[in-house]
């Protein structure tokens, strides 16, 4: 079964830009999280979607936006970039995100660097 | 959400056991642990989950003591390759105001 895919995996960027990455859960998973991951703040939690609706969401402005699509797939969004959000971007997805038990499976990010 | 404290690192050797723990005091009663490990520029990997007692799989195993206020995880015979960050986490993502939080997570070096 192939894992969770994200693409691009290196994006450079200007500031006051906009990006969209993009994630491909694995088959069957229905809940796909993102999660910014910057050498000073460590890995922080984005937002969370199951069935294309946001179910969570972590401490980030409104500059950042995703969305899923009927097929799980999900795309997130950020908005007028700012140097600060030069970061590794993490797609993970689980089965169905509600139990405990439920493993989270991680892609290999997108690395995002703005100039 | 349960905090955890993990050392900041830990240096070993090759062929060497290695025990990571982690200090989880706020543990509620339905939450697990589960230990990931990250190698740099690559998402997080699942190690192992575990509720209560041992926990054992084909790569590591995981110690959880009665009153699960701690855990460790158990590297048997490591190499070179297990030079990574790893990560414990306590509680469930999932509940209606939950905000998963990764810590600092322990660099584990091991040299030859």
């Amino acid at each position: 079964k192939a894992g969770v895919t994200q693409t691009p995996r290196y994006l450079i960027k200007t500031r006051g830009q906009q990006v969209t990455l993009s994630c491909s859960p694995i088959s069957g998973h229905r809940s796909v999280s993102w999660y910014q991951q910057t050498p000073g703040q460590g890995l922080q939690f984005l937002f969370e979607y199951f069935s294309e609706t946001q179910r969570n969401k972590g401490n980030f402005p409104g500059r950042f936006s995703g969305r899923q699509f009927s097929n799980s797939r999900s795309e997130m969004n950020v908005s007028t970039l700012e140097l600060g959000d030069s970061a590794l971007y993490l797609c993970a997805s689980s089965l169905e995100g509600r139990a405990q038990q439920d493993t989270q499976y991680f892609g290999p990010g997108t690395r995002l660097t703005v100039l | 959400l349960a905090k955890t404290t993990q050392p900041i690192s830990m240096d070993s050797y090759e062929g060497q056991e290695v025990n990571i723990t982690c200090s989880h005091n706020n543990i509620a009663t339905n939450d697990y642990i589960t230990w990931y490990q990250q190698f740099p520029s690559q998402g997080p990997r699942f190690i192992i989950q575990g509720y209560k007692t041992k926990v054992t799989n084909e790569v590591a195993s995981l110690f959880i003591p009665a009153d699960r206020k701690s855990s460790t995880l158990s590297l048997p015979r490591v190499s070179l390759s297990d030079t990574a960050v790893y990560y414990c986490l306590v509680g469930g993502v999932y509940s209606s105001a939950s905000k998963i939080i990764f810590g600092s997570g322990t660099r584990l070096s091991i040299r030859p």
